[in-house]
């Protein structure tokens, strides 16, 4: 099955807005959460990323949030802009390795 | 800062012959690095693990005699594809990590099978 889920494949936001984007896994021994960010043609870039000892983390527009007993965590963009348009890929990984499953994306879409 | 190149960045193969694919990290030491396919209308797979002084891992679906790994130091991997079908086709993605750092992807080899 899908070990890390985004459930939603598309999301519509107004500028200025609040953008979240939220995923779900399965995998208890998960300890290492990161959102990446892709454009079409392009591979993933690396946003930000927790570890599974904070439950929250900020950086800039961008907040973190992880809810191991819910086993989810979020995206929040805050003040969201047209350039935020792209694919948000959300992955999930332990122990280190470079080792980390994705989601399937969801697909934001800033309107001005 | 830490950089990730892969190369080449598109390849075009016809059916049923290999090809190979390189990654290089720069600016840190990849003691891991993983290997994925993003196949048309798919998110990204996981194909192979690959740790330092340990044995690659393959992920179910995916096998040493189809996408042999080599990971010889800890600058450089490279997969080969071989006996590439139309299934095959894709973006591969190389992602590599020193330690429990964030992980750095390359941007991708575009793989087309005719």
């Amino acid at each position: 099955g899908q070990q890390v889920k985004q459930s939603s494949p598309s999301l519509t936001v107004q500028e200025g807005g609040i953008s979240i984007l939220n995923c779900d896994y399965e995998n208890d021994m998960f300890d290492y959460f990161a959102w990446y960010k892709k454009y079409p043609d392009n591979s993933p870039t690396l946003l930000i990323s927790v570890r599974s000892n904070v439950d929250k983390r900020e950086d800039g527009r961008l907040t973190v949030f992880l809810n191991k007993s819910g086993k989810h965590f979020s995206l929040h963009i805050t003040a969201s802009q047209p350039e935020d348009t792209a694919v948000y890929l959300c992955a999930a990984g332990q122990g280190g390795s470079a080792k980390l499953i994705f989601g399937e994306g969801t697909k934001l879409t800033v309107s001005s | 800062g830490a950089l990730v190149y892969q190369y080449p960045r598109r390849t075009i193969c016809k059916s049923g012959t290999s090809m190979r694919m390189e990654c290089q990290a720069v600016g840190f030491q990849a003691t891991s690095v993983a290997w994925y396919r993003q196949s048309p209308q798919k998110t990204f797979e996981l194909i192979a693990l690959s740790t330092v002084n340990s044995a690659i891992k393959y992920e179910q679906n995916f096998t040493q005699e189809k996408f042999p790994i080599s990971h010889p130091n800890l600058s450089f991997s490279s997969m080969t594809v071989l006996n590439a079908y139309l299934e095959d086709r894709g973006l591969y993605l190389c992602g590599a990590r020193e330690g429990a750092y964030e992980q750095y992807f390359g941007p991708g080899t575009r793989l087309t099978v005719l």
